[in-house]
């Protein structure tokens, strides 16, 4: 069966930084990719991987290793405004997303 | 603005009852699709349509129907609730149904069905 994991839940300090792993097993791989999605409102594209190694984007940054079925994304310089929740999605060999549960993220002052 | 735009924004309807979901988008996107959200998953793809005129079903497809007879729109039909399709139920579009093509999301239909 095809599987995403991401840890359901952390807490990070305003200002610090945090990385949010996910590891996943599908059939097929097309690239993967990271939304954001505020409580009660849609999910809206962070980022995307289909090569090997770190893309950066701002304050964002996620990492890709396909040997390893590992992402992870990388939040730096935390605002209050990026609690969330966080979700992995990996495009699979039909061209379908299939998603994590999402990781909710609390960011503390 | 270009977007998505999905109707209603919530409804509670009664076991047994027919209920449409509406999706309409401007950006001229080929790809649409159908999702649920339930508390703990991840979101499951319901249906969806890579181009005008065609549709496919996705992980969890029983108990729904679609359409997509122009570009622009693609309704989620319910033809007999049952509490179990009580959920967020989000629609999303993207240019294409290749990689890299991101998804764009509507702003969901929370729906329960008592």
């Amino acid at each position: 069966g095809q599987n995403i994991d991401q840890p359901t839940e952390m807490t990070a300090t305003e200002g610090a930084i945090v990385q949010i792993n996910c590891t996943y097993q599908t059939s097929g791989f097309n690239g993967l990719f990271w939304y954001q999605q505020h409580a009660g409102e849609a999910p809206t594209f962070l980022s995307y991987n289909v090569l090997d190694g770190l893309e950066e984007k701002g304050r964002f940054s996620s990492f890709l290793s396909r040997s390893k079925g590992y992402s992870y994304l990388l939040l730096k310089e935390l605002q209050m405004k990026d609690s969330a929740s966080y979700l992995c999605a990996v495009m699979d060999s039909n061209y379908q997303l299939i998603w994590g549960a999402g990781t909710k993220l609390i960011i503390k002052p | 603005i270009a977007g998505i735009t999905q109707a209603p924004t919530s409804q509670i309807l009664a076991a047994g009852r027919r209920m449409t979901l509406r999706c309409t988008q401007d950006m001229r996107h080929n790809a649409m699709y159908w999702y649920r959200q339930d508390l703990g998953l991840g979101l499951r793809l319901i249906h969806y349509s890579n181009t005008a005129g065609t549709t496919g079903k996705g992980e969890v497809p029983d108990g729904y129907s679609v359409s997509r007879a122009n570009t622009d729109d693609f309704p989620l039909t319910l033809a007999s609730a049952v509490p179990s399709q009580t959920s967020v139920y989000f629609c999303a579009s993207s240019e294409a149904t290749g990689e890299m093509d991101e998804q764009f999301f509507g702003p969901g239909t929370r729906l329960t069905v008592l």
